[in-house]
C-alpha cells in the first residue's frame, strides 16, 4: 500500500535552515509529482511546493519562494524541502503528498512538525 | 493568484441533516477543484476530485458539484463520523490554493 513518511522537523532558532525528507514506498516514485502542504498550529491547509515526477519542473507558493527549495531523489523513493532562513511563520506541521492523477492529492504522509523559535 | 472563499467558517447540525459547503473561486478553475475532509490530528483525506467525482472508499453520501467559479460539498446525512474540518482546493493553476476550511460539529 501507498506510504509517505516524513522526518527531520524539529526545533529551530529563526534565519536557519532545515531539510525535511519524505520516503515513499507502495508505488513507482519515479511516476508522480510530489507536494509539499503546511499547516501552522490551528490554522488551515497552506500550499507550500510541487516537484514533477522527473524532478525538472519545480513550482512554490509565495510565502516560501526564494527561501525553500523542492528536490527528489528517485533512486532512494525519497522528497527533500531545503528550508533556509526560517521565520517563526513557518511553523507548522508539513506534510508530503503524492500528486493524484487528477493533479490534487491522493494520498498524504503523517506529517513532521517544524517550529521556529528562538 | 486565485482566491478561494469557502462557507460558512464553522456549522453546527444534527444527526441526519443535509449540510453543504460551498467554495468560490475569484477566477474560473473548470472542474479542477477537489474537496479533504481532515480530523484532529490527522492528514487530510481526500473525499471528491474534478468537483464531482467521488474518491473510491468514500461514503456516497457525500457528493460534490459545480463548475467555474462555484462548487459545493454535501453530506447528504450527517453522522457522527462525520465531525471535522473540511477543504476545498484548486489544482487548476499553480500557486494551488486552499479555501480557509468548514469546520462541522454535531448539533
Amino acid at each position: 500500500q501507498v506510504q509517505l513518511v516524513e522526518s527531520g522537523g524539529g526545533v529551530v532558532q529563526p534565519g536557519r535552515s532545515l531539510r525535511l525528507s519524505c520516503t515513499a514506498s507502495g508505488f513507482i516514485f519515479s511516476s508522480y509529482g510530489m507536494h509539499w502542504v503546511r499547516q501552522a498550529p490551528g490554522k488551515g491547509l497552506e500550499w507550500v511546493a510541487v516537484i514533477w515526477f522527473d524532478g525538472n519542473n519545480k513550482y512554490y507558493g509565495d510565502s516560501v519562494k526564494g527561501r525553500f527549495t523542492i528536490s527528489r531523489d528517485n533512486w532512494k523513493n525519497t522528497l527533500y524541502l531545503q528550508m533556509n532562513s526560517l521565520r517563526a511563520e513557518d511553523t507548522a506541521v508539513y506534510y508530503c503528498a503524492r500528486e493524484a492523477a487528477q493533479l490534487d492529492f491522493d494520498y498524504w504522509g503523517q506529517g513532521t512538525l517544524v517550529t521556529v523559535s528562538s | 493568484d486565485i482566491q478561494m472563499t469557502q462557507s460558512p467558517s464553522s456549522l453546527s447540525a444534527s444527526i441526519g441533516d443535509r449540510v453543504t459547503i460551498t467554495c468560490r473561486a475569484s477566477q474560473g478553475i473548470r472542474d479542477d477543484l477537489g474537496w479533504y475532509q481532515q480530523k484532529p490530528g490527522k492528514a487530510p483525506k481526500r473525499l471528491i476530485y474534478a468537483a464531482s467525482s467521488l474518491q473510491s472508499g468514500v461514503p456516497s453520501r457525500f457528493s460534490g458539484s459545480g463548475s467555474g467559479t462555484d462548487f459545493t460539498l454535501t453530506i447528504s446525512s450527517l453522522q457522527p463520523e462525520d465531525v471535522a474540518t473540511y477543504y476545498c482546493v484548486q489544482y487548476m493553476i499553480y500557486p494551488l490554493i486552499f479555501g480557509g476550511g468548514t469546520k462541522v460539529e454535531i448539533k
